[in-house]
């Protein structure tokens, strides 16, 4: 029940191409759900977050769509670009418990 | 100017050796964290801290010991090492209110051999 599954696991695209993560949950206590980007040698950081009263948040070039009666959340990088190949993790978390359960990860690469 | 700094980067160590790696924030955060992430990329949290007081304990070997001697440290200091012991450790903070995102250090990598 505390698991984020994550798919796929890795991901090639073209540049300005739209990749997508998916990711899913089972404990619907899970109240937070961000997203974080890691380049190698460096930690995850933060990319984009959302709640689930909301359906859809956008920041920039990156999109989260969330779907509360599937338990299903995903990213979405449009016009994606050489400089977005990272890994992304989707997590979640439950107010007041201070842990944060992380999906699996999905290796992005994006061509030039 | 580096919000959450671990060291060592790299840490190369053999078998029943004991090592530390230390960890600072500087973002006057309250709540400090250790997770590892293998070679497949997995990050599990291992410990947390709130205000120097330990809150999250997982099921990790009693090798294992953090120690939180102030709000903006976090050290973690392993016992007779092992060769799975082998992974990134990154430390994180947090404001530890609800929903705050987890601000990660570089990560410290951990090679027993």
């Amino acid at each position: 029940q505390q698991q984020v599954k994550q798919s796929p696991q890795s991901l090639i695209v073209q540049k300005g191409g739209i990749p997508i993560i998916n990711c899913a949950y089972e404990n619907t206590a899970f109240d937070y759900f961000p997203w974080y980007q890691q380049f190698p040698g460096k930690g995850p950081a933060l990319l984009i977050a959302i709640r689930p009263d909301v359906s859809e948040k956008k920041e920039g070039r990156f999109t989260i769509s969330f779907n509360k009666s599937a338990k299903q959340f995903s990213l979405h990088i449009m016009d994606s670009q050489p400089g977005d190949s990272a890994t992304y993790f989707c997590a979640a978390s439950t107010s007041g418990t201070y842990k944060y359960i992380f999906g699996t990860g999905t290796r992005l690469k994006v061509l030039a | 100017d580096t919000a959450v700094s671990q060291t060592p980067k790299y840490l190369v160590t053999q078998m029943g050796n004991d090592k530390s790696i230390k960890c600072e924030q500087n973002l006057g955060h309250d709540t400090m964290y250790w997770y590892k992430q293998d070679s497949k990329k997995f990050l599990k949290i291992m410990f947390s801290y709130n205000n120097k007081e330990l809150i999250i304990n997982e099921t990790v070997p009693n090798r294992f010991s953090p120690k939180s001697p102030d709000k903006a440290h976090l050290n973690l200091h392993i016992n007779s090492l092992e060769l799975g012991d082998s992974a990134v450790y990154f430390c994180a903070s947090s404001l530890g209110r609800v929903n705050s995102p987890l601000h990660f250090g570089n990560g410290t990598r951990l090679t027993v051999t």
